[in-house]
């Protein structure tokens, strides 16, 4: 059964710090998707990163980062240089299988606070 | 840029009566999903739905839940007899079909059960 682990509940940055939010998650599958969604405290769930099990190239989207490491079995997201408007609920969310329809599991969610 | 849709965003309905949520998915994906989160939670998956019946439903997706695609537009989520612990925010979510899998959400019905 797949599985999303986000260990770390709430953070609480100050702007300009970087903040790293933990991912780990279990599946049996070899071919499997993991993505990562914000959540605002208006609701909506916004879709920030693809990355399928065969691609452990790290990726870099502005202040975004990901590291993926199949050999720790994480996903974690680093964003540089915090600014207030990155508060909001992070989640990690995993796909298993090689093609479209199957089952998001999410995991519990990081609350991220960025303070002025 | 296309997006997913969904209509009401509040619900408020009192326990045992039936709603409806409505989705309008983008249009050429094939994909269909519904996923709650109750307040403070994690998001779950309720159902998938491709060429017009379920692919998949989780344990939570119980004989009070049933879902349609009426016409070519529209996907719902009806819930049959509504209970307390219904209360939840529903996304509905849409995919096509390739390789990537990437689900687009729509902003989510605040259903509130009294």
């Amino acid at each position: 059964a797949q599985k999303v682990t986000q260990a770390q509940t709430e953070i609480s940055v100050v702007e300009k710090e970087d903040v790293t939010l933990d991912c780990v998650y279990e599946t049996r599958d070899t071919t499997y998707y993991l993505f990562w969604y914000k959540q605002p405290p208006s609701g909506e769930l916004v879709f920030l990163i693809r990355r399928n099990s065969f691609d452990e190239q790290n990726e870099i989207s502005g202040r975004y980062s990901w590291n993926f490491q199949k050999s720790t079995s994480s996903f974690n997201f680093t964003i540089t240089a915090s600014q207030v408007v990155d508060s909001a609920v992070y989640f990690c969310a995993l796909s298993e299988g090689e093609t479209s329809g199957s089952r998001l599991t999410f995991g519990e969610g990081t609350q991220l606070t960025v303070n002025p | 840029e296309p997006e997913v849709t969904q209509t009401p965003s509040h619900q408020v309905t009192q326990m045992g009566q039936e709603v409806i949520l409505r989705c309008v998915p983008i249009s050429n994906h094939l994909y269909f999903y519904w996923y709650r989160q109750i307040l403070g939670q994690k998001v779950e998956f309720l159902v998938s739905f491709y060429n017009n019946e379920i692919s998949e439903k989780s344990e939570i997706f119980d004989d009070q839940f049933s879902v349609e695609r009426p016409d070519g537009s529209n996907f719902t989520l009806k819930i049959r007899s509504t209970k307390l612990e219904d209360s939840a925010m529903y996304f509905c979510a849409s995919s096509p079909y390739r390789q990537e899998k990437e689900a687009f959400f729509g902003q989510g019905t605040r259903l509130t059960v009294v």
